[in-house]
Parts: C-alpha cells; structure tokens; sequence
C-alpha cells in the first residue's frame, strides 16, 4: 500500500521556468491537497480539491494552478517560478479509510527557485 | 472558515518530562488527527479521535477528543530524544461524501537529552 506518493523529491529551477509537481494517492480518497512549508513554519494549504473535476483556491494559490486529473492523481503547476516558490511541497489526501475518516501525507518536494 | 488555534507553538523540555500540547476550533469537528513531522519528512498520523470525550493511547502518546467537540489534547509521557518535532493537529469535516481538512500551526518540541 503506497499511500501518497510524490515526484519528484527534489528539483531545483531557474527563475521563470515552469514545472509540474505530480502526486498520487491509491486509497480512493475523494479529496486532496497541496500545501507549502517554508522554514520554521507551518502548512500553508495551496490547493484542494473536494472530488475529482473540482478545485478551490487555499490560503496561499498565486503563482500556482492545479489540475485533478483523476481521482488518483493531483497536479501542482509553476508556471513561472519565483525565488518567493523556494519551500517544501506536500500533497495530502483524505477520505474514508477502511471505514474510517483519515489523512496521509507524502513525502514532499523540496523545491529551489534560484 | 474554520480555524484552528494550536499551543503552545513551541516546547523545550528535559528528557523524561511529560508535555502537553492542545488545539481549539472555532467550530465543531467531527474527526480529530495528530501528526508528527520530523525534519526532511512528511507528517505521519499519530492518533485518530472519532468520539466526543474519546481517550485514545498509542505507546506514550495520550489524545483527548474535547466534548464540546471543538478542541482536542495531545499528551506525551516520559519523552525522548526521538520525540522531537513538530506535532500538528488537524480537523477533518465531512460534507456529503468529501472530507476536509484543517490544520493547526503546529508545535515544534525539542528534547534536551
């Protein structure tokens, strides 16, 4: 059982290039996340989406778009990355779980603009 | 919308001490969540609460479901150096077949051995 999973884990971009950050759930959630951690801070929510074809916008959506693909799959787009987007990505899913309510993580994407 | 207060935002305790930390809603969740995040990593669920007034135990870790509804306790006992980082509570809301997250700031813990 893969959980949340996330690519890649690191990458680094030049000001003004573009990049997908992919994340994949295989637990049959409805809803997912994206969501920024900057240093010695907490979970700034970017993106979500309650259901596949839906997507709301987060504390924290300029500079980035999203895109639900599926129900397995939510995309995190840069499309002219900024040193400001320097931060570590992480998707979320959540949804019932063998009966239960529950929320997982993946591992992140630690992202550099320079 | 809903918000999630979390305290304190950070510890500094001695190996072997008991902590406390707590998270309080500005509205009523139905589905309580502790994680904990360790440096480089994702946050891992901890402790899942689904019951107003539920006490659930996992090895040292106590978590307390408030009966408002609207608050939730994490409890640590005897910590270790390995319990440092940062402990998030979360709230998750059911509307119709989704669920929702909310988060709280988290509380970064550090152990002096």
């Amino acid at each position: 059982n893969a959980g949340v999973t996330q690519t890649p884990k690191f990458q680094v971009l030049k000001t003004g290039q573009s990049m997908t950050l992919q994340c994949a759930q295989d637990m049959n959630h409805n809803s997912m996340y994206w969501y920024r951690q900057d240093p010695g801070m907490g979970l700034r929510l970017i993106y979500y989406s309650a259901s596949e074809g839906t997507t709301d916008k987060g504390e924290v959506p300029n500079g980035y778009n999203v895109s639900r693909l599926n129900k397995r799959e939510f995309s995190l787009r840069l499309e002219s990355a900024a040193p400001s987007q320097t931060s570590v990505y992480f998707c979320a899913s959540s949804g019932r779980d063998r009966g239960a309510p529950l929320a997982f993580f993946g591992q992140g994407t630690r992202l550099t603009v320079v | 919308g809903q918000q999630l207060n979390q305290s304190p935002q950070s510890m500094f305790i001695q190996e072997g001490e008991d902590v406390s930390m707590n998270c309080t809603s500005s509205s009523i969740f139905n589905t309580w969540l502790w994680y904990k995040q360790d440096p480089g990593e994702g946050p891992v669920l901890l402790i899942a609460l689904y019951k107003a007034g539920e006490l659930t135990s996992n090895g040292r870790l106590t978590a307390q479901f408030g009966i408002t509804r609207k608050d939730s306790f994490l409890n640590i006992s005897a910590s270790i150096p390995s319990d440092v980082g940062i402990y998030f509570c979360a709230g998750l809301d059911r509307g119709g077949s989704n669920y929702k997250l909310t988060f709280g700031k988290g509380t970064l813990l550090t152990v002096n051995p």
